[in-house]
């Protein structure tokens, strides 16, 4: 079956632009994650949905960065006033069931993600 | 909090020969365990994880991983590299006693992998 997609694959913009990177999870997948890829930091945690629950938004760097989950499927990751420094590979990950209360274990896929460049 | 140190931002090895990718991990009880692999602009792939039972856990690829809680590791192995294994490794955990949090992984910083004919 199809995987996780994102759109765009690449994505070039002006310091201060606002931008929108989309994420179509597996279908039927209840959970869905947000990660940062960066030479600096390495993979970083941003934001994680499950189903109908308010997101877990620890990870998110500043209140430049939104997320939503529409219908419980396809995410948007929003950065407002972008920043030189928020260049980097964004990646969406899903997984098929509910984690369990005492916390994860299933398997996480990814999408290719989305290279973002703020020149 | 929890922390993955992969040691060896870069490994080589010959065609053939035993791959070895170390992993540790800090956390005051033992969390799930994972090991990816992301191909030049790819996404990640998982190759195997732990989560209970058997501490021998094999992937795919001919790639395995032993979960040993004494020395807090979680080394990936595999016995003869192939060219086509050259690509970057990440270790991940989650921490199975956050509730309501989700599996949200904790990366280490990722070793590369070159093979070398």
């Amino acid at each position: 079956g199809a995987g996780v997609s994102q759109s765009p694959s690449n994505k070039v913009t002006e310091k201060g632009k606002d931008v929108e990177l989309r994420c179509d999870p597996i279908s039927g997948h209840t959970a869905l994650y947000w990660y940062r890829q960066s030479l600096g930091q390495g993979l970083e945690f941003l934001i994680y949905f499950q189903g109908n629950s308010a997101p877990d938004k620890s990870g998110l760097p500043s209140d430049r960065f939104s997320a939503e989950r529409t219908g419980g499927s396809v995410s948007t990751l929003t950065i407002q006033r972008t920043q030189q420094e928020d260049s980097a590979v964004y990646l969406c990950a899903s997984s098929r069931t509910r984690p369990r209360l005492a916390g994860g274990g299933e398997t996480q896929y990814f999408g290719p993600g989305t290279r973002l460049l703020v020149l | 909090a929890q922390s993955v140190t992969q040691l060896g931002s870069h490994v080589s090895v010959s065609e053939g020969a035993l791959v070895l990718l170390r992993c540790n991990y800090s956390s005051s009880v033992p969390p799930y365990l994972f090991w990816y692999v992301q191909y030049p602009n790819q996404g990640l792939q998982l190759l195997l994880k732990y989560t209970t039972g058997a501490t021998l856990v094999k992937g795919i690829n001919g790639f395995e991983a032993e979960f040993k809680k004494s020395e807090t590791s979680f080394h990936l192995t595999k016995p003869s590299a192939h060219m086509s294994d050259a690509a970057e490794y990440f270790c991940a955990v989650s921490d199975p006693l956050i509730y309501n949090q989700g599996g949200k992984l904790i990366f280490g910083q990722g070793t590369e992998l070159s093979v070398k004919p």
